[in-house]
C-alpha cells in the first residue's frame, strides 16, 4: 500500500522557521517525482511545490519562492519542506502528494495519493 | 498564470440524480492538462480525473470528464451516497506553475 506521512508541522511566530516532512513507502520513491500542497483553513488547494526524482530540480509558487525550500533524501524515503520567513497567510494544512506524470509529447502533473497532512499555524 | 473558475459554487442535490461541474480556464488550455479531485470532510483529496478524462485506478464509471479549450466538466452520473464532497479542477498546462479551481460542494438536498 503506498503511504506518506506527514510531520512537523505547528504554531510559529511569524517571520518564523519550521521544517517538515513525510515518509513515504510502499513504492519506489527515488522513481518519483514530489510535491507539496497546501490548504489554508475552509478555502482551496494551492499547490506549493515540486521536486524531480534525484532532487536536483525544484519548482515554487510565486508566493513562497525564497522563502520555502523543497528537499529530498532517496535513502530515507523522504521529502521535506524547509520554510523560512513565515507568514501569517502560510498558515495552512500541508500535504505531501506523489507526482504522477502522464503523456509523453506533452506531459501533465497530478498528485496521488496524497498523505493526510499537517497543520502549520502563523501567528503571533 | 492560469486562473480556474468552478460553478457553482454549491451543487444541491439528491442521491440518484446527475451531477454537472463545470470549470473555466482563464485561456484556452490542452484538455489533457486538466484533472479532478474530490475531497471528502476531513480527508486528504483524492484524484479522480487526470489526462481531461482518463479515470484513476480505483474510480467508478459513473465519473466522467469532458471538455476543450477553456470549459471542462465533470459529471457523476448518478450520485451515490458516498459522492457528496469537494471537488477541485486541476490544471498542468502551465508548468511547472499548477493552479486549482476554487471548488464545488455537492451537497445532499
Amino acid at each position: 500500500e503506498v503511504r506518506l506521512v506527514e510531520s512537523g508541522g505547528g504554531l510559529v511566530q511569524p517571520g518564523g522557521s519550521l521544517r517538515l516532512s513525510c515518509e513515504a513507502s510502499g513504492f519506489t520513491f527515488s522513481s518519483y517525482w514530489m510535491s507539496w500542497v497546501r490548504q489554508a483553513p475552509g478555502k482551496g488547494l494551492e499547490w506549493v511545490a515540486n521536486i524531480n526524482h534525484d532532487g536536483r530540480e525544484a519548482y515554487y509558487v510565486d508566493s513562497v519562492k525564497g522563502r520555502f525550500s523543497v528537499s529530498r533524501d532517496n535513502d530515507k524515503n523522504s521529502l521535506y519542506l524547509h520554510m523560512n520567513g513565515l507568514r501569517v497567510e502560510d498558515t495552512a494544512v500541508y500535504y505531501c502528494a506523489r507526482v504522477i506524470i502522464s503523456g509523453v509529447v506533452i506531459q501533465s502533473r497530478w498528485f496521488d495519493p496524497w498523505g493526510q497532512g499537517t497543520l502549520v499555524t502563523v501567528s503571533s | 498564470d492560469i486562473v480556474l473558475t468552478q460553478s457553482p459554487g454549491t451543487l444541491s442535490l439528491s442521491p440518484g440524480e446527475r451531477a454537472t461541474l463545470s470549470c473555466r480556464a482563464s485561456q484556452s488550455v490542452i484538455s489533457s492538462s486538466l484533472g479532478w479531485y474530490q475531497q471528502k470532510r476531513g480527508q486528504a483529496p483524492r484524484l479522480l480525473i487526470y489526462g481531461g478524462s482518463r479515470r484513476a485506478t480505483g474510480i467508478p464509471d459513473r465519473f466522467s470528464g469532458s471538455g476543450s479549450g477553456t470549459d471542462f466538466t465533470l459529471t457523476i452520473s448518478r450520485l451515490e451516497p458516498e459522492d457528496f464532497a469537494v471537488y477541485f479542477c486541476q490544471q498542468d498546462d502551465s508548468s511547472p506553475q499548477i493552479t486549482f479551481g476554487g471548488g464545488t460542494k455537492v451537497e445532499v438536498k
